[in-house]
């Protein structure tokens, strides 16, 4: 089934603690975005990857880090989470990242940092 | 700036009526439009996309949207809801022409919709 994961669907964590979620997808995209998602404000771009080895930032990008070793893997790096991170993660991909494609979404990482 | 407004946080249709769920953007140029649902505790799934054609766009679980240029809408709609309809819809806009060459969505803040029996 294609599909696009993440790990842990669930995470309450303590200020300061570094934390990965890792995102996998089992579709060959080249295209792999995250997005937080606060009630009222939608769903904003984190970090985006056009391929491997290519990463760049999106809207809000300050406290987080990624990485793009291998085409199925995008995870998301909190190296020092705050409480203002608390939010519901999605990672997201497509098949090239261009402007007609569909996104698919991952089920969705509810961390909580208190 | 690119953006995307629902104008409203929640809507309430009684189950068997139409519903229709409001999308307004502002991007420069042609846009690509999206619809995507949230059901509760689930991560977000693609309903439909217009990207060029036809105004009326067909897509999953019965739902269309029309492509209104002049009014610069997009809005979802469902000739008959069911109470299974009740969720979260976004409504996401991509710029075709962006200046760094991110194709990123640009989303609505969300409608909650709920369908009453």
């Amino acid at each position: 089934e294609a599909q696009v994961t993440q790990n842990p669907r669930y995470l309450i964590t303590v200020t300061g603690k570094k934390l990965t979620v890792t995102c996998s997808q089992n579709m060959n995209h080249e295209y792999m975005s995250w997005y937080r998602q606060d009630p009222g404000l939608g769903l904003r771009q984190i970090y985006y990857s056009m391929n491997v080895e290519v990463t760049d930032k999106g809207d809000v990008p300050e406290g987080y880090k990624v990485s793009r070793k291998e085409k199925r893997n995008f995870p998301l790096i909190l190296e020092s989470p705050s409480p203002n991170q608390t939010s519901l993660y999605f990672c997201a991909s497509s098949l090239v990242g261009g402007p007609a494609d569909t996104q698919y979404f991952g089920p969705g990482t509810r961390l909580t940092v208190l | 700036a690119q953006s995307v407004a629902q104008p409203e946080d929640q809507v309430n249709v009684a189950e068997g009526n139409p519903l229709t769920v409001k999308c307004t953007y502002s991007v420069s140029g042609n846009p690509y439009l999206f619809w995507y649902v949230q059901y509760p505790n689930r991560g977000l799934q693609f309903l439909l996309k217009y990207i060029t054609g036809d105004n009326l766009v067909k897509g999953s679980y019965g739902f269309e949207a029309e492509f209104n240029k002049s009014q610069t809408s997009f809005h979802l709609k469902k000739p008959s809801a069911l109470v299974s309809d009740s969720a979260l819809y976004f409504c996401a806009v991509r710029d075709p022409m962006p200046m760094d060459s991110n194709y990123q969505l640009i989303w609505g803040a969300g409608t909650k919709l709920i369908i009453k029996p």
